[in-house]
């Protein structure tokens, strides 16, 4: 069946680093794929999305490209702040028809001031 | 202003007892999902809808029940045969099932 694989965590960055948090998928079609971002305590929020290859999502000075050739959809961020501290969740929508959302296990990243 | 509410925030459950988790979405959206997150995991689906009075099984849905028989709601029960309820409950809408979903605030469920 269709799978995501993102990097384990914790990612730990100063302030104004560059981000990437890797993400690589299975799929037998075309997902599409999404970056879910969860505070604290609270419910995930698209963060961005992408529908098919090549397309680039971005939001908030988050990007991701879909990658087929090399199944892959990595988050990056050219300069994170201390309030992008949070989980970070690489999705894909199944292709067999259910449209179930199969999600990986969560990148958690630390900013430090 | 349009979202997804879910209720209460936290749950508490005394073992035998049967717990009913609250999910309303004003958005006008067809399709619903019940999500599990367990600390270090992803999320699993539990039971999903696609519309009014049908919904499936997700991948861990032994120990839940869930009703759909207004569109704008989806309450899953969380029954006394689910021997690890502990957890944080994700509710999620789709305006159709192909896209984007939104998720509530969540649920946590903590066993007495």
């Amino acid at each position: 069946g269709d799978s995501v694989t993102q990097m384990e965590g914790p990612v730990t960055l100063s302030e104004e680093a560059f981000l990437t948090i890797n993400c690589t998928y299975t799929a037998t079609g075309y997902p599409s794929l999404f970056w879910y971002v969860q505070y604290p305590g609270e419910g995930l929020q698209l963060l961005l999305k992408a529908t098919k290859a090549d397309d680039k999502g971005s939001n908030k000075g988050f990007e991701a490209t879909y990658r087929k050739e090399t199944t892959s959809f990595h988050l990056e961020k050219g300069s994170v702040q201390v309030s992008d501290s949070a989980v970070y969740f690489c999705a894909l929508s199944e292709t067999s028809g259910t449209y179930k959302y199969i999600f990986g296990t969560g990148t958690r990243l630390k900013v430090l001031a | 202003d349009g979202g997804i509410t879910q209720s209460p925030k936290y749950l508490f459950r005394k073992e035998g007892q049967n717990v009913t988790l609250s999910c309303e979405q004003n958005l006008n959206h067809d399709a619903m999902y019940w999500y599990r997150q367990d600390p270090g995991q992803g999320l699993r689906l539990i039971y999903y809808s696609q519309i009014v009075n049908d919904f499936q099984k997700g991948d861990i849905a032994e120990g839940y029940s869930v009703s759909r028989e207004k569109k704008e709601s989806f309450p899953l029960t969380v029954t006394s045969a689910q021997k690890n309820p502990t957890a944080f409950y994700l509710c999620a809408s789709s305006i159709e099932p192909q896209e984007t979903q939104y998720f509530g605030p969540g649920t946590r469920l903590l066993v007495l």
